[in-house]
């Protein structure tokens, strides 16, 4: 499977804006780009995939570079719910984590 | 109806013992996995059932054993545990299509102890 490099955390502030940067130099034309999101205590969450076009759905935003080797998720208003870990996945065969950004989120 | 459901929450097991940890969905999905996730790690893809038969063993240690009874079930069948397996382990399904279309569900996990 295709490697990804995530920061290891982030922090943002409540109600603003968060782009969640994923680098993926080495992906292949039909790998798929997920992201998912686990909460504290919780099984891990579908946030979104794409392929090549900037994808939007009620959770958040996937804006995809045109050579798709990084790939950024946006939350559009950040809550303290949104206080997470989130995995950026390549989907070559089958779901592998890589470490994931620790999101905080500050009030 | 689109959950994965995992029994039980919690399990303390010492290392003589044997159990199974159970998982099912009713979404349909011909895929299902199993992970391994210690604390503050990422999850850990053990193995992975496609139309009911094991497509993936990701070298895990004989003492797991997973088994898929039928398209909405799956255990993962556990015997003579080390301290060192304690985890949470996660069921996830999805269907297994063609390019990889398609997300994962996951459940809550089974929090596991071996003593």
């Amino acid at each position: 499977d295709a490697k990804t490099t995530q920061p290891n955390s982030m922090e943002s502030n409540e109600e603003e804006p968060v782009h969640l940067p994923c680098n993926h130099s080495t992906i292949s034309g039909t790998d798929y780009i997920h992201w998912y999101r686990q909460l504290p205590s919780q099984g891990p969450e579908y946030v979104i995939h794409g392929l090549t076009s900037n994808v939007n759905n009620r959770m958040a935003s996937l804006a995809i570079a045109e050579d798709r080797k990084s790939s950024t998720l946006i939350l559009h208003r950040a809550t303290l719910r949104d206080a997470a870990v989130y995995y950026c996945i390549l989907n070559g065969q089958n779901f592998v984590f890589g470490p994931g950004t620790r999101l905080s989120v500050l009030p | 109806d689109t959950e994965v459901t995992q029994t039980p929450k919690h399990l303390v097991m010492g290392m003589t013992n044997k159990k199974s940890l159970k998982c099912e969905q009713h979404m349909g999905h011909r895929a299902m996995y199993w992970y391994k996730q210690k604390a503050k790690k990422p999850p850990e893809l053990m193995f992975v059932y496609s139309y009911e038969k094991l497509s993936i063993n990701e070298s895990v240690p004989s003492r797991f054993s997973p088994e898929c009874p039928n398209s909405s079930l799956l255990n993962l069948h556990l015997h003579a545990l080390q301290p060192e397996d304690s985890a949470l382990y996660l069921c996830a399904s999805s269907q297994p299509i063609e390019g990889w279309n398609t997300e994962a569900f996951f459940g809550q996990g089974t929090r596991l102890t071996v003593v």
